[in-house]
């Protein structure tokens, strides 16, 4: 059975740094892409990045490009997003989801760990 | 990026109802929208995936249709626990979600 556990979100001041980490079980890690999807308090779903298969490729939305860092350790079957220069907007539920194939089909979700920026 | 339209935002219907929830895309995306349901206080859940093909143990009243750049959701038989946001989202390029539709029963 595949599990996904997030951790690491916090309350962060405008301009800090997080690192938001998902820990998975019940599939081989380094076969499936991986993706970050946020959700603003009240808002819809945003994709945030993705990491194909070895970790080598990596794609991001506009908002975060330059400031966020998607990887994989496949050492310890685990997703990171570090999150540098935050800001008020990026205030969100962070959920980590891995794809079913080939296509950015988000079979598989974490629970979900909350990002707050404010001052 | 690709543009994702829902129609409608919200609907209220009964149990029983067959409910129709669409999705145009701004540009053509071939079959690859994918369905997601959220209760509130869940996490969003796979529901369709490739514009037909329902995930697994996803109930049968549940169906997806559509190519090219029109989509649509359709729960032909509404119960109590088909209460949520639905969201399409495309998987053609660099992936993207409609805004939602909250069903009310």
């Amino acid at each position: 059975e595949v599990h996904l556990l997030e951790s690491g979100g916090d309350l962060a001041q405008p301009g800090g740094s997080l690192r938001l980490s998902c820990v998975t079980s019940g599939f081989t890690f380094s076969e499936y892409a991986m993706s970050w999807v946020r959700q603003a308090p009240g808002k819809g779903l945003e994709f945030v990045a993705s990491v194909f298969g070895s970790g080598d490729d990596t794609e991001y939305a506009d908002s975060v490009k330059g400031r966020f860092t998607i990887s994989k350790d496949h050492s310890k079957n685990t997703l990171n997003l570090q999150m540098n220069s935050l800001r008020a907007e990026d205030t969100a539920a962070y959920y980590c989801a891995r794809w079913l194939g080939p296509q950015s089909v988000y079979a598989y979700w974490g629970q979900g760990t909350l990002v707050t920026v404010s001052s | 990026d690709i543009q994702m339209t829902q129609t409608p935002s919200s609907l209220s219907a009964s149990v029983g109802d067959r409910v129709t929830i669409a999705c145009r895309t701004s540009q053509n995306v071939d079959i690859y929208v994918n369905w997601y349901q959220q209760r509130p206080g869940e996490v969003p859940k796979l529901l369709v995936h490739s514009a037909s093909s329902l995930f697994s143990e996803v109930p049968s009243r549940v169906s997806g249709s559509g190519s090219g750049t029109d989509f649509t959701l359709t729960i032909s038989s509404l119960q109590p626990e088909d209460s949520a946001t639905y969201y399409c989202q495309q998987s053609y390029t660099k992936p993207t979600f409609g805004q939602g539709t909250k069903v009310e029963i």
